[in-house]
Order: C-alpha cells, then structure tokens, then sequence
C-alpha cells in the first residue's frame, strides 16, 4: 500500500543546513510535499515539487526528488530557531483524495 | 480572509459517551478533508468531500465514525461510544478545486484535541 517513511528527529546548530529526508512508495504520485507544524499550530503547506522536476529552489529551501529511488529531501539553509517545528513529508493516495503523510521529523534547533 | 476553523479546540469525554467535532472551511473551498494526528502514529487520513459527490470514507477507522458535510461548507465528525484510542488531535483541511491549483493545496485547521478518559 502508499506508505511513507522519515526520520523521526533532526538535531542541528544555529546556522547549519538541515536536510530532512523521506521515501515513499507510491511512483505515480505527481505532486509530493513537505509541511511543516509549528508547536501548538496547525500544518502549513511548506513547499511542493511536481514529480517531473528534480530540484526545487525557494529562498532557503531546496527540494531534491528522486523518483527511480522514490526518495524525497528537504534542505534548510542557514538554519534558524524558528525553523524548529515538525516537518512532514506526504504524498497524494492514488484516489487523488487526500494526503499521506510521513509521522514528521522533529527538528531541533539550538543557538 | 479567515482560515478553516475548527471547534472546540479540546474536548475532554468519558469513555463510552459520544461527540461531535466542527470543521468551518474557507469560503469557497469545494473539497474538505479530515485527518487524525495520533502521537508516534503521524497523520491519517479519515474522510473527504468534494463538492455534491460521494465523500470517500475510506480511511474511518470503524463504523463508530462518521461526518457529514451540510450545504457544502460546515462538516461535523461524529464519533460514537468513545474509546480511550480515539485520543487524538483531530484536523480539518480545505482545498479549492480551481483550474489552475493542480497542486491542491489543503489548508488545515489548528484540530480539535480529543481526550477520552
């Protein structure tokens, strides 16, 4: 069935890249995300790719996809303190109804 | 605009007894979704509508579960006879259909905390 994987925590310095990454197994998803929850808020839809890209550039996000290992990454530059949340990785089901997401990888900023 | 609103914010129950939780999407917004955030269990998808046609409710957990969308907008998830993993934070997404969102972004509640004591 459509599953998806991601580490659980990420620990990193003030200033560091982070990358978080994720599998999945569905290889017709056309569209994958990333989200991100912000301790005692809602998610907020981070950044996406569409499955014929390889990389996607947002400011201090990058976003490499690749779909023969149907690996998914996330990079933050420059990490801040604010960056610390939990950030989920979801693909659509093959309904094309919903979302299924990673269990989140919680990152951890320190100063 | 306002977001998808969602109420209460937390609901305190006894095991057994049951409950209705309340989504108000954003206005406009055709598709509404409800996921269920467990802790370690990450997000699960439980039911979605799109518009006047048959919701999938391919991910209720049991028939204890149910929702239904009226005049398009409000949804209310309904959970009979709780029990104690029912515990969770329930969320509620919307989306819009527009020709031009083919990334179909949801827009998510801040969820409604469920605890069944």
């Amino acid at each position: 069935g459509e599953d998806v994987e991601q580490s659980l925590f990420l620990s990193v310095r003030e200033g560091d890249s982070s990358v978080i990454n994720c599998t999945y197994t569905d290889s017709s998803s056309t569209y994958l995300y990333w989200y991100k929850q912000e301790p005692g808020a809602g998610l907020q839809l981070l950044t996406y790719i569409f499955s014929n890209m390889d990389m996607k550039q947002d400011q201090r996000l990058t976003v490499l996809l690749n779909k023969k290992d149907k690996h998914l990454s996330l990079r933050i530059a420059d990490t801040q303190t604010g960056d610390s949340a939990i950030y989920f990785c979801a693909e659509k089901n093959q309904a094309g109804t919903a979302l299924i997401f990673g269990k989140g990888t919680t990152l951890s900023v320190s100063s | 605009g306002a977001g998808v609103s969602q109420s209460p914010s937390n609901k305190v129950t006894e095991k057994g007894k049951d409950v209705e939780l309340r989504c108000d999407p954003i206005s406009g917004h055709t598709a509404l979704y409800w996921y269920r955030q467990s802790l370690g269990q990450g997000l699960e998808f439980l039911i979605y509508f799109q518009g006047n046609s048959a919701p999938d409710k391919s991910g209720l957990p049991s028939d204890r579960f149910s929702a239904e969308r009226t005049g398009g907008s409000v949804s209310t998830l309904t959970i009979q006879r709780t029990q104690q993993e029912d515990s969770a934070v329930y969320l509620c997404a919307s989306s819009t259909r527009l020709a031009g969102n083919k990334a179909n972004e949801q827009f998510f509640g801040p969820g409604t905390r469920l605890t069944v004591l």
